[in-house]
């Protein structure tokens, strides 16, 4: 199968709740990257992980954490969710902890209630 | 500070038009300029990317201009028609791990 996908699609969580979201790499890439974009913002960089390790992180709070998996899948989770959490969650797969060659899935959009 | 600014924030032009969207960066260790679309309930996709080592890329009807000194780089659109419509988004990187995003341009081109 090609492509990033990732899941759900929509989410709608209160205040203080945690979220988990999921993303599955494209064939062939070893390297996931999250983003998070705000409406009408350009994509932030949240972390990256290469062989199942966190290999950079952007300016997040540690209630931001991730995980990779043997098979390149890979979760981002967030702890008491604020309301400025709200927005649209992109993972990234590449090859390599390459940038030139991302592959982006159509994201989660997370609504904080 | 790793800043990319891009302007317009949004732009409309008539179909055929060329529309033209600029990007200005700060740190001058970026090396790999990348454009991206996205459409609305999509993730950006790659529409093409440059090197600081060459002035100009084209690939179709879209043209990347770079010029090094003045720390900037524009995407040019030909001949554009009204299922370019989306939203463009300039990043631009060094040493991978992470892309530096603009803010985006809403384009619209109307028939």
């Amino acid at each position: 199968e090609t492509g990033v996908t990732q899941s759900p699609t929509h989410l709608i969580k209160t205040r203080g709740q945690q979220v988990t979201l999921r993303c599955s790499s494209q064939s062939g890439h070893n390297t996931v990257s999250w983003y998070q974009q705000a409406l009408g913002q350009g994509p932030q960089f949240i972390f990256q992980y290469y062989r199942e390790e966190e290999n950079g992180r952007g300016n997040f709070p540690p209630r931001f954490s991730g995980l990779q998996f043997p098979n390149y899948s890979s979760e981002l989770n967030v702890n008491a969710l604020e309301l400025d959490d709200s927005a649209l969650y992109l993972c990234a797969s590449s090859f390599s902890r390459a940038v030139y060659g991302y592959t982006f899935g159509s994201g989660t959009r997370l609504t904080v209630v | 500070q790793q800043q990319v600014k891009q302007s317009p924030q949004s732009l409309i032009v008539q179909k055929g038009g060329i529309p033209i969207i600029n990007c200005a960066y700060e740190n001058t260790a970026f090396d790999y300029f990348p454009w991206y679309q996205q459409f609305p309930g999509k993730g950006p996709a790659l529409l093409i990317a440059i090197r600081p080592d060459v002035s100009e890329k084209k690939e179709g009807r879209f043209t990347i201009s770079f010029n090094k000194s003045a720390k900037q780089f524009s995407l040019h659109i030909m001949d554009s028609q009204p299922g370019d419509s989306a939203t463009y988004f300039c990043a631009a990187n060094f040493g991978n791990e992470k892309l530096t995003f603009g803010t985006g341009t809403r384009l619209t081109i109307i028939p």
